[in-house]
């Protein structure tokens, strides 16, 4: 089982450049979730989805995006990047409201 | 609101000795409680959760944690602390109608041989 995937592992970004990071799951678990983590800091809940089709914002949605068209994938954008969204990201899974699992993070970093 | 306090930014165990790792928390309503691990360069990993029922509960790698609801408190604990121990662990909490999971900051673990 490869559980949660992202790509890329790391991306170097110019401040308005837009770029897509890819969340794959192979469990079929309905609910996913994106999360930046910052230094020092815990994880920031971006946005969520319970289901395909279905997706609602978390504590820090602005600049960013999502679409959730079939339960495996839960791409997350971002449209004109700043240095502000320099962070690790990472996408995880749940089949419940309750334990999530977790893909490996994407390190970007906006210059 | 609901917030996750974890107050040591670092925690150093000898090797062999028991270990805590501290964290309060917050919520209107029951709170479902869990701790993860991050091991460097890694995504998280889930140790344990307390939904109901007894307040200690058991995890992977032989921690546990024990629900205080009096003190809101959801320390982790492990008998006998091992170099292979040593990671981030975060602690998180949500009301039971809620799925947003509130994190705590995080406590980087040291364990010494």
């Amino acid at each position: 089982n490869a559980g949660v995937t992202q790509t890329p592992k790391f991306r170097i970004l110019k401040i308005g450049q837009s770029m897509t990071l890819q969340c794959a799951q192979d469990m079929n678990h309905n609910y996913m979730y994106w999360y930046r983590q910052d230094p020092g800091m815990g994880l920031k809940l971006i946005y969520y989805s319970v289901g395909a089709g279905i997706t609602d914002k978390g504590e820090v949605p602005n600049g960013y995006n999502v679409s959730r068209s079939t339960t495996e994938d839960f791409p997350l954008r971002l449209e004109l990047a700043a240095p502000s969204q320099t962070s690790v990201y990472f996408c995880a899974s749940s089949p419940t409201q309750d334990t999530q699992y977790f893909g490996p993070g994407t390190r970007l970093t906006v210059l | 609101a609901q917030s996750v306090a974890q107050p040591e930014d670092q925690v150093n165990v000898a090797e062999g000795n028991p270990l805590t790792v501290k964290c309060t928390y917050s919520v209107s309503g029951n709170p479902y409680l869990f701790w993860y691990v991050q091991y460097p360069n890694r995504g998280l990993q889930f140790l344990l959760k307390y939904i109901t029922g007894d307040n200690l509960v058991k995890g992977s790698y032989g921690f546990e944690a024990e629900f205080n609801k009096s003190q809101t408190s959801f320390h982790l604990k492990k008998p006998s602390a091992l170099v292979s121990d040593s990671a981030l662990y975060f602690c998180a909490v949500r009301r039971d109608s809620n799925y947003q999971l509130i994190w705590g900051a995080g406590t980087k673990l040291i364990i010494k041989p």
